[in-house]
């Protein structure tokens, strides 16, 4: 079975400051990683993925994450956030090699104050 | 990037009728879709999953016979709220599968049953 956790349902940074939003996963099998972004009344758009190449990887948007077998973890980064960048963000793991279910996390909404 | 379709991009219907929704993908073959539906500030939660040429398979709770799933081309999967009644008030996402590793979803479609 998988699972995700996402640490925090709430973030407020200032515009400029670091964005660091928390994701922890638990998989028996090698995953593949994801995070989607959402914003009010949209469906999901993918800012960046891990699918077991590079463990550091660069999205959209500024936006990186990287992955750590070792804390099991896949924290999303940005280092100067924008006004822009509210919304909410969901953490999903799946199976690898398969068209296989999402498993999401519980989503964090990042607040970017003046 | 890859591009998912929803129609309609909301609905308002009466209780006791039946509401489609299609989901498209647009520039690329999809032998696999997903149905999501999200209640207000919650995480996604998966309904079915659309093979096409073949059976919708059904997350444990979910209706097939309320929410009926056709996928009949690789680049067409729809969903049927059939007899919605105000409980069915939801916003619905689909996702497509590019055969690789990756979801891509659409814009979702709001449904208000009245």
């Amino acid at each position: 079975a998988q699972s995700v956790t996402q640490l925090g349902s709430h973030v407020s940074v200032s515009e400029g400051a670091l964005v660091l939003l928390r994701c922890n996963y638990s998989s028996s099998v090698p995953p593949y990683l994801f995070w989607y972004v959402q914003y009010p009344n949209q469906g999901l758009q993918l800012l960046l993925k891990y699918t077991s190449a590079a463990t550091l990887v660069k999205g959209i948007n500024g936006f990186e994450a990287e992955f750590k077998k070792s804390e099991t973890s896949f924290h999303l980064t940005k280092p100067s956030a924008h006004m822009s960048d509210a919304a909410e963000y969901f953490c999903a793991v799946s199976r690898t090699g398969t068209a296989s279910k999402l498993t999401f996390g519980t989503g964090t909404r990042l607040q970017v104050t003046l | 990037g890859a591009v998912v379709s929803q129609h309609p991009s909301w609905v308002i219907c009466k209780s006791g009728t039946s509401v489609k929704i299609e989901c498209r993908s647009l520039d690329f073959q999809a032998t696999t879709m997903f149905w999501y539906r999200q209640f207000p500030k919650q995480s996604l939660m998966l309904m079915a999953t659309s093979n096409e040429g073949s059976k919708a398979t059904y997350e444990q709770g979910v209706e097939k016979d309320k929410f009926l799933i056709n996928h009949a081309s690789l680049t067409l999967s729809t969903l049927t709220v059939t007899s919605a009644h105000p409980e069915d008030s939801s916003f619905y996402i689909c996702s497509a599968w590019d055969g690789v590793e990756t979801q891509y979803f659409g814009p979702g479609t709001r449904l208000l049953v009245l």
